[in-house]
């Protein structure tokens, strides 16, 4: 079946260091691939998209390019912030399906 | 700003309730989502609707039901609470995608604890 693989956290990190959360998928075809932010007490928040190969999805200084030849969507950002902390989740949404599956998430601790 | 509104942050309940989760979007989305979300387990999908009175299992259906009975509110019921259903339990909706795909709008979460 679909699945998101993500990196296990957490991820710790001191502020202003370069950030990336792995996450690869299993799925046929050209699904759509999402990344999520949860911060403490909040429900999850679309952080940025990407519905087709060689997408780059961008959202307050966060980006992850769709590549379908190693069917990943890694999370980057240049330089991390203490209010970046909260937990990440990647997830896909197959073309005719309205629902998504999600990885199991990643922590990111950012250290002032 | 639209939203999905969960109606308690954090509920306390006794083995063997009944009890009600109620999720209202004021979207106009078609679907609608519970999902139960565990350390270690992420989010599980556990029923799903496209539209009025239409529901579909998802991952984990066993010791749930829904109603949605209107198109803003979907209700996660747990028939016989138990023990193992403590979690934080998400809603979301989403529009039936055409165009320019959004995904899913998410409540704040209810944080259940079965005693």
């Amino acid at each position: 079946g679909d699945s998101v693989t993500q990196m296990e956290g957490p991820v710790t990190l001191s502020e202003e260091a370069f950030l990336t959360i792995n996450c690869t998928y299993t799925a046929t075809g050209y699904p759509s691939l999402f990344w999520y932010v949860q911060y403490p007490g909040e429900g999850l928040q679309l952080l940025l998209k990407a519905t087709k190969a060689d997408d780059k999805g961008s959202n307050k200084g966060f980006e992850a390019t769709y590549r379908k030849e190693t069917t990943s969507f890694h999370l980057e950002k240049g330089s991390v912030q203490v209010s970046d902390s909260a937990v990440y989740f990647c997830a896909l949404r197959k073309t005719g399906f309205q629902k998504l599956v999600f990885g199991t998430g990643t922590r990111l601790l950012v250290s002032p | 700003d639209v939203k999905v509104t969960q109606s308690s942050r954090y509920l306390v309940k006794r083995t063997g309730e009944k009890v009600f989760l109620e999720c209202v979007q004021d979207m106009d989305h078609e679907n609608m989502f519970w999902y139960r979300q565990d350390p270690g387990l992420g989010l599980r999908l556990i029923y799903f609707s496209y539209d009025v009175k239409m529901k579909e299992k998802g991952d984990i259906p066993e010791g749930y039901s829904v109603s949605r009975e209107k198109k803003e509110r979907f209700s996660l019921i747990l028939e016989s609470a138990s023990t193992n259903q403590t979690s934080m339990y998400l809603c979301a909706s989403s529009l039936i995608p055409a165009g320019v795909e959004k995904g899913y709008t998410f409540g704040s979460g209810t944080r259940l604890t079965v005693v």
